[in-house]
């Protein structure tokens, strides 16, 4: 079965504790993607990647890092950076078509909760 | 500054009626437009999509409508079901841009 997986499904963190997200595809995408959801709030991105090796900062990537060595995994620290880290992380990817808009597809998230 | 507003938290319909969810877009530049879905404690499933050279697209219960000129867009479904209960997020993204931006979501309730 294609599809996208992140784990844990949950996830605690202890104070001035760097933390590991793992997604990861088998739909062959080259573009994956981190969500940070709070509650009432939309989707809002904290990074992209478009291609191995290759990433970008989103909108809200201070206090986070990724790495994309391999195309069908793309993992997210949390890091003691990040000051208000209690959120549900969404991972997502997409096929790269140039000069097409591709639809986004969703990981079932990993809720991060501090201790 | 919100550039995808989805003005009502919530929303409420009985079984068989249609419902009707609206998002308004402040950019200009958006030129693709989509609908998820989202259950609690489960990432967004992809319902339909929309460009903007087209004005609706359909398929099955689902509809999406796009009036550019208001910079508004809606989904209709037709008759709502208790398991299209969850939260839709309105997303929107420019030029071929892999950048989606996102609305805050509508709670959609279908009563029995």
């Amino acid at each position: 079965d294609g599809g996208i997986t992140q784990s844990p499904k949950y996830l605690f963190r202890k104070e001035g504790q760097n933390v590991t997200l793992s997604c990861e595809q088998n739909l062959n995408h080259d573009a994956m993607y981190w969500y940070r959801q709070d509650p009432g709030q939309g989707l809002r991105l904290i990074y992209y990647s478009q291609i191995v090796n290759d990433f970008q900062k989103g909108d809200i990537a201070e206090g986070y890092s990724v790495s994309r060595e391999k195309k069908e995994s793309f993992p997210l620290t949390v890091t003691s950076a990040q000051k208000n880290p209690t959120a549900f992380y969404l991972c997502a990817s997409s096929p790269q078509l140039a000069g097409l808009q591709e639809t986004q597809y969703f990981g079932p998230g990993t809720r991060l909760l501090v201790l | 500054d919100q550039q995808v507003k989805q003005n009502s938290p919530s929303l409420s319909v009985q079984e068989g009626r249609i419902s009707i969810l609206n998002c308004d877009y402040t950019n200009s530049m958006f030129d693709y437009f989509l609908w998820y879905k989202k259950y609690p404690a489960e990432g967004p499933t992809f319902l339909i999509s929309i460009s903007s050279i087209k004005d609706k697209n359909e398929d099955g219960r689902f509809t999406v409508f796009l009036n550019k000129s208001a910079k508004h867009l809606s989904l209709h479904i037709v008759p709502s079901q208790p398991g299209d209960s969850a939260v839709y997020f309105c997303a929107a993204a420019q030029g071929g841009s892999e950048k989606l931006v996102f609305g805050k979501g509508t709670k959609l309730t279908v009563n029995p």
